[in-house]
């Protein structure tokens, strides 16, 4: 069974730098795509991009680019979501999501992770 | 980017009726559109991709059509689990996108 687990949530400061994880399981991580999509509260869903654990190949959405940084460790099959200065409207859940070995179809989705950025 | 309109925002249906959700792409997509459901303080489902295959273990009562730029989500008899929101979303080009939402809601 796939499945893919989120870090916890999260309460950080404006200016703070954060990571958050997903963990894939029940498939060879090196070979499905792994996704970000946000969900600001209340709100819709929102792509942010896309990463490809085999050879790290990553897409960011060009409201995303520049703004956060994608990657995974093929070793412990985990990808990731980062920040290097949080503000105050990253405040979001934010999923982690496959589509598996190709397209964007999302056919499985972690359990998302609360990001809260407030001072 | 490739804008998806969904319609309407909101409905409100009961238990047993047909209800119809029109998602609108601002240009040509083949049949690459996807619906998902998504329930309150869930991740969302996948319902449908290629415009009408059934993902599976989803009830054949949920069906879609469409290709190009218009698409139609239905749920032919309403359940109590379908109240959520649902959205639309285009798999022809990066970036996808999703549609703003739908909410279904009990009448």
């Amino acid at each position: 069974e796939v499945q893919l687990v989120q870090s916890g949530a999260e309460v950080k400061k404006p200016g703070e730098s954060l990571k958050i994880s997903c963990k894939g399981s029940g498939y060879s991580f090196t070979s499905y795509w792994i996704g970000w999509v946000r969900q600001m509260p209340g709100k819709g869903l929102e792509w942010m991009g896309i990463i490809y654990p085999g050879d790290s190949d990553t897409r960011y959405s060009p409201s995303f680019q520049g703004q956060v940084t994608i990657s995974a460790d093929k070793s412990i099959s985990t990808a990731y979501l980062q920040w290097s200065s949080l503000k105050a409207s990253d405040t979001a859940m934010y999923y982690c999501a496959s589509p598996g070995t190709s397209g964007y179809d999302l056919d499985y989705w972690g359990q998302g992770t609360l990001v809260t950025v407030s001072s | 980017d490739i804008q998806m309109t969904q319609s309407p925002s909101s409905v409100s249906a009961s238990v047993g009726d047909r209800v119809t959700i029109t998602c609108r792409a601002s240009q040509g997509i083949s049949s690459w559109l996807a619906w998902y459901q998504q329930k309150p303080g869930k991740a969302p489902k996948l319902l449908i991709y290629a415009a009408s295959s059934l993902q599976s273990g989803v009830p054949s009562r949920f069906s879609g059509s469409g290709s190009g730029t218009d698409f139609t989500l239905t749920i032919s008899s309403l359940q109590p689990e379908d109240f959520a929101t649902y959205y639309c979303q285009q798999a022809n080009s990066f970036p996808p996108t999703f549609g703003q939402g739908t909410k279904l809601e009990i009448k």
